[in-house]
């Protein structure tokens, strides 16, 4: 079964609200997690990297003030698209790390920004 | 930033036919893996490959992984229609991230 969750697993908005997901470990805790973000026949782009208990570490080109991320627990960490726009639209995908070899991905979640 | 490329970037094949697709990397690895995704949808782990390791078999599929060339392969034998999708290698870096490949999408002609 699934060891990582999102949710929600779709979400549209209006332009210019701020959404949240949700990304938890189920079976396992996770002090870090990773947020991916995956435009239409395009591969995964590493955004960000969340720690429990730190801030999070954000890769080159990634707004941090744009996508909050939250790791507040060992088991949750949160991605949030604040005023969200069209081009914001895409697939988000997080995973939880476990170990070197071992490292899960959650079923992702699609926004799409009206 | 992505840590490599894939090719070809599509493929298109036969049903039956063996498919491959290649992966170039960047910096050093401790392992190289392989996924699937369909249309839509989230990924699956197909085999993980380590950096001391040159070949690796999973059911139908062949990885192997060549270190002095940074790159590896991922052979599908006796393809079928459930094969259709789109394929990334990952590889590992330091502080534990997973950087993707391009991908390679593949349809299997019925």
């Amino acid at each position: 079964g699934a060891v990582v969750s999102q949710h929600p697993s779709r979400v549209i908005c209006k332009s210019g609200t701020s959404v949240k997901i949700e990304c938890r470990s189920l079976d396992f805790q996770a002090t870090t997690m990773f947020w991916y973000r995956q435009f239409p026949k395009q591969s995964l782009m590493l955004m960000a990297t969340s720690n429990e208990g730190s801030k999070a570490t954000y890769e080159q080109g990634v707004e941090k003030d744009k996508f909050l991320i939250n790791h507040a627990s060992l088991t949750l960490s949160t991605l949030t698209v604040t005023s969200a726009h069209p081009e914001d639209s895409s697939f988000y995908i997080c995973s939880a790390f476990l170990s070197t070899d071992t490292q899960y991905f959650g079923p992702g979640t699609r926004l799409t920004v009206l | 930033s992505q840590q490599g490329e894939e090719d070809p970037q599509a493929l298109s094949i036969q049903e039956g036919e063996n498919a491959t697709m290649n992966c170039s990397y960047k910096t050093s690895i401790n392992n190289l893996q392989w996924y699937r995704q369909n249309s839509g949808r989230g990924l699956v782990h197909l085999i993980l490959i380590r950096s001391n390791e040159r070949e690796k078999h999973s059911g139908r599929l062949r990885v192997t992984l060549d270190t002095s060339k940074k790159s590896s392969s991922l052979l599908i034998t006796a393809s079928r229609a459930a094969d259709t999708a789109s394929y990334f290698c990952a590889t590992d870096t330091s502080a534990s991230k997973i950087i993707f490949g391009s991908g390679t999408r593949l349809s299997i002609r019925p």
